[in-house]
């Protein structure tokens, strides 16, 4: 079975200041990992993807985030917020094989402060 | 652009009144899932097809059920909505063609309200 674990539902930061979203993943084979962005009353939205590749991936909007196995943690982080960045973010685990049957994580509400 | 597509955004109904959720895509990709999003919650997986074949989720209740007349169309049936089906029902498409590296391409959603 795999799970992801988004530490923190709700994560406030001041505009330019750096944005650290945090998911832990537990999975019995190596994982593909994902996080999405959802803003009110749309659908979900690929931020970027980790699939086995380069361990830093970067996305778009400027996030990057790092697959650490040791720490098994796919965090997410953009150095400085925009007001644009305020949404909610979704970590989500697949397997690698077959097709990608997601579990999501329950989400982080990053608010963003002028 | 190529995109999912579902009608209607908002859709009212009545307690126990069936109602259909429409999903179309131009992606021509081979997966299709349906998922239930409650506020402020993640989006629960439902049921999927891939290309013709059916998979449903082992709790998704029998109340749920979803149709694909064709690669485009996806369909979500609702055959006694309850107070407690009230919620954003997202559909979305992956192509299988890079197994679960796969991206799902999401629609806007559509809310549901019952009243």
């Amino acid at each position: 079975a795999q799970s992801v674990t988004q530490l923190g539902s709700h994560v406030s930061v001041s505009e330019g200041a750096l944005v650290l979203l945090r998911c832990n993943y537990s999975s019995s084979v190596p994982p593909y990992l994902f996080w999405y962005v959802q803003y009110p009353n749309q659908g979900l939205q690929l931020l970027l993807k980790y699939t086995s590749a380069a361990t830093l991936v970067k996305g778009i909007n400027g996030f990057e985030a790092e697959f650490k196995k040791s720490e098994t943690s796919f965090h997410l982080t953009k150095p400085s917020a925009h007001m644009s960045d305020a949404a909610e973010y979704f970590c989500a685990v697949t397997q690698n094989s077959g097709y990608s049957t997601l579990t999501f994580g329950k989400g982080t509400m990053l608010l963003v402060s002028p | 652009d190529a995109m999912v597509i579902q009608n209607p955004r908002y859709q009212v109904t009545q307690f126990g009144k069936p109602v259909t959720l429409s999903c179309s895509q131009t992606l021509n990709h081979n997966v299709m899932y349906w998922y239930q999003q409650k506020s402020s919650q993640a989006p629960k997986l439902l049921f999927h097809y891939y290309d013709k074949d059916f998979n449903n989720e082992a709790d998704t209740p029998d109340n749920f059920q979803s149709r694909r007349p064709n690669t485009s169309f996806c369909f979500l049936d609702i055959r006694s909505p309850g107070l407690g089906d009230a919620a954003m029902y997202l559909c979305a498409t992956s192509s299988a063609l890079t197994g679960g590296a796969d991206t799902q391409y999401f629609g806007p959603g559509t809310r549901l309200t019952v009243l």
